[in-house]
């Protein structure tokens, strides 16, 4: 059974820019979380996708969006990048329904803004 | 609002060795659950083992085990026979399946950094 694949692995973009993300989640899997990354705010929720529905979303500006398609892959997008939006992009999937079983993760995407 | 709190940035082991990581949290739901997951280098997070907590038995998994204790608010975790490969970053994670706006989100702690030296 394939994991959580995320693509690119590396990313570089120039302030300003915008970037889009991609998360494939484990087949049968509806719900996909996206994470940040960094050294200094360690690991914070940015939103989580149901069945093509924002069902939550952390403390992000509004540059930071993303959506589900209907095969559940999800995309985020991130524009007018800033020097801090750089970080480790984590998404996570889950069945939806069993939320004690925790989410997998894929391996992450690191954006670089310079 | 919910916090977790790691207060060992860094931890080191002999291999074959026990070593256990602690793990505080705060909250005031009586239902959640709570998860240790580990981060190599390869950065994948992987599941290591998830507790329910209104379930008072604490989960095992292989090597891996927990000393939840709810009144405390305290999820422990306990390596037993350390290995090379257990070498990662451990981050604790709270989980709260209720309804509102936090529903199903994870609030993970900064993160302990274990060594298992040869």
């Amino acid at each position: 059974k394939a994991g959580v694949t995320q693509t690119p692995r590396y990313l570089i973009k120039t302030r300003g820019q915008q970037v889009t993300l991609s998360c494939s989640p484990i087949s049968g899997h509806r719900s996909v979380s996206w994470y940040q990354q960094t050294p200094g705010q360690g690991l914070q929720f940015l939103f989580e996708y149901f069945s093509e529905t924002q069902r939550n979303k952390g403390n992000f500006p509004g540059r930071f969006s993303g959506r589900q398609f209907s095969n559940s892959r999800s995309e985020m997008n991130v524009s007018t990048l800033e020097l801090g939006d750089s970080a480790l992009y984590l998404c996570a999937s889950s069945p939806g329904q069993a939320l004690r079983y925790g989410y997998t993760f894929g391996s992450g995407t690191r954006l670089t803004v310079v | 609002a919910q916090t977790v709190t790691q207060s060992q940035p860094e931890m080191s082991v002999q291999e074959a060795e026990t070593v256990t990581l602690s793990c505080t949290y705060d909250t005031s739901e009586s239902n959640y659950y709570l998860f240790w997951y580990k981060q190599p280098p390869s950065r994948q997070m992987i599941l290591v083992i998830r507790q329910e907590a209104y379930k008072q038995q604490n989960a095992t998994e292989n090597r891996f085990s927990v000393n939840f204790q709810k009144a405390a608010k305290s999820f422990s975790l306990k390596i037993s026979d350390s290995q090379l490969g257990d070498t990662a970053m451990y981050f604790c994670a709270f989980m709260n399946p209720g309804g509102g706006g936090s529903q199903g989100n994870l609030i993970f702690g900064k993160g302990t950094k274990l060594s298992v030296k040869p």
